[in-house]
């Protein structure tokens, strides 16, 4: 049973764009909601990060929105540029109980210039 | 400070045989993990350890096996290798609480011919 479900699978966005990316979860009892950022060829990155205590978390421009009625959430990156070009994946944990993410699984985006 | 490191980067196997995945982290993160990562697929837990001396398996545990003598080493080895096993390979690792998600490797590319 796919714990964290993420949509789409693939984006296409012009530069300046919004990007949007959609996951939703199983799990009541997650408490971290982490997105990652993958460049071909290289390891997932932190990019940022929520708890379920708040509804919106923003750093630069990339936001999360998280919806706890709902178990959803989603990420947001305003202004997108042809940089952003990446694969992004959405995970859940459980803090403290040995750290196992489950995570998304993944959305391409391409950032047309 | 060099993170998560892994080797090798690329392998080619032939079905039946075995190796060892390395994996090191230098910032004495008490958890770590092996995800293997494939088209459409997203992230899949392999085998997981919250500290020296202790692991457990994840989601798709069958054909690997795992230990962690040390707090800094944590290899993954293929027992008898199977096409279905060619995937890149993933080690990430974390503190304990969880903050701060995972830091993860650069991968390793696997082939099983």
């Amino acid at each position: 049973q796919q714990q964290v479900k993420q949509s789409p699978q693939s984006l296409i966005v012009q530069k300046g764009g919004i990007s949007i990316i959609n996951c939703a979860y199983e799990n009541t009892a997650f408490d971290y909601f982490p997105w990652y950022q993958q460049f071909p060829g290289k390891g997932p990155a932190l990019l940022i990060a929520i708890r379920p205590d708040v509804s919106e978390k923003k750093e630069g421009r990339f936001t999360i929105s998280f919806n706890k009625s709902a178990k959803q959430f989603s990420l947001h990156i305003m202004d997108s540029q042809p940089g952003d070009s990446a694969t992004y994946f959405c995970a859940a944990s459980l803090m403290n109980t040995g750290n196992q993410f489950y995570f998304g699984t993944g959305t391409s985006l391409t950032v047309i210039p | 400070n060099a993170g998560v490191t892994q080797t090798p980067k690329f392998q080619v196997l032939k079905t039946g045989q075995s190796m060892t995945l390395q994996c090191a982290q230098d910032m004495n993160h008490e958890y770590m993990s092996w995800y293997r990562q494939d088209p459409g697929m997203g992230l899949r837990l392999i085998h997981y350890s919250v500290g020296a001396g202790i692991t457990d398996q994840g989601e798709v545990p069958n054909g690997y096996n795992v230990s962690r003598s040390t707090t800094e080493d944590f290899p993954l080895r293929l027992l008898s290798a199977a096409p279905s096993q060619t995937s890149v390979y993933f080690c990430a690792s974390s503190y304990g609480t969880g903050i701060g998600g995972y830091t993860f490797g650069s991968g390793t590319r696997l082939t099983v011919v």
